[in-house]
């Protein structure tokens, strides 16, 4: 059961430009949603939360939209450098947590 | 402070073959759960252990099993192997699962499998 979606499996910026990594989820019991980073050979590393009961969470260049109608939100990278390049995964906290399935970013200095 | 260690990191195995995966979660970290990840899936959930107990679990067959020791350290295993077993496995700690505020994961480097 795909309660998280990432339909994009990659993008590609340019660096300085913004990136915009989307997300999708079925479940209205979600209470907080995540982006985890993740380089080859090492485990995700936690990027940025947000809470259910907010639309915005921000942190230096990285920031996350919540649209709670749309069970739809966004993280956004400005300006995106090449050490960016990463697979980004989004996660939905309940009872236990749940990611999509990843899109890989790729910064082109 | 040390971060989640799993062992091993990298492990070969052939069908009808059974494996163990182990982590060492952060310390003071209660809770252990583990993912599994291919390409194309993203991180599937496995299941989640609290002291001792599991406490919730994804759609995994029963060849899927784990523990948690009173350390907090836990074990996965998988019995009879399969081709499509074939995955990185992650294992992440967290203080308790609470509902105080987002409960961040903190992931292991993962031991990938490769089923022959």
């Amino acid at each position: 059961d795909q309660q998280v979606k990432q339909n994009s499996p990659s993008l590609s910026v340019q660096e300085g430009r913004i990136s915009i990594l989307n997300c999708d989820y079925t479940n209205s019991m979600f209470d907080y949603f995540l982006w985890y980073k993740k380089y080859p050979a090492e485990g995700p590393t936690f990027l940025i939360s947000i809470s259910s009961i907010k639309d915005k969470n921000e942190d230096g260049r990285f920031t996350v939209f919540l649209n709670k109608s749309a069970k739809h939100l966004s993280l956004h990278i400005v300006p995106s450098q090449p050490g960016d390049s990463a697979v980004y995964f989004c996660a939905a906290s309940g009872d236990d947590m749940r990611f999509g399935a990843g899109t890989r970013l790729t910064v082109k200095p | 402070k040390a971060g989640v260690t799993q062992t091993p990191r990298y492990l070969i195995k052939t069908r009808g073959q059974q494996v163990t995966l182990s982590c060492s979660p952060i310390s003071g970290h209660r809770s252990v759960s583990w993912y599994q990840q291919t390409p194309g899936q993203g991180l599937q959930f496995l299941f989640e252990y609290f002291s001792e107990t599991q406490r919730n679990k994804g759609n995994f067959p029963g060849r899927f099993s784990g523990r948690q020791f009173s350390n907090s350290r836990s074990e996965m295993n998988v019995s009879t192997l399969e081709l499509g077993d074939s995955a990185l496995y992650l294992c992440a700690s967290s203080r308790s699962g609470d509902s105080s505020g987002a409960n961040v994961l903190t992931f292991g480097a993962g031991s990938r499998l490769t089923v022959l």
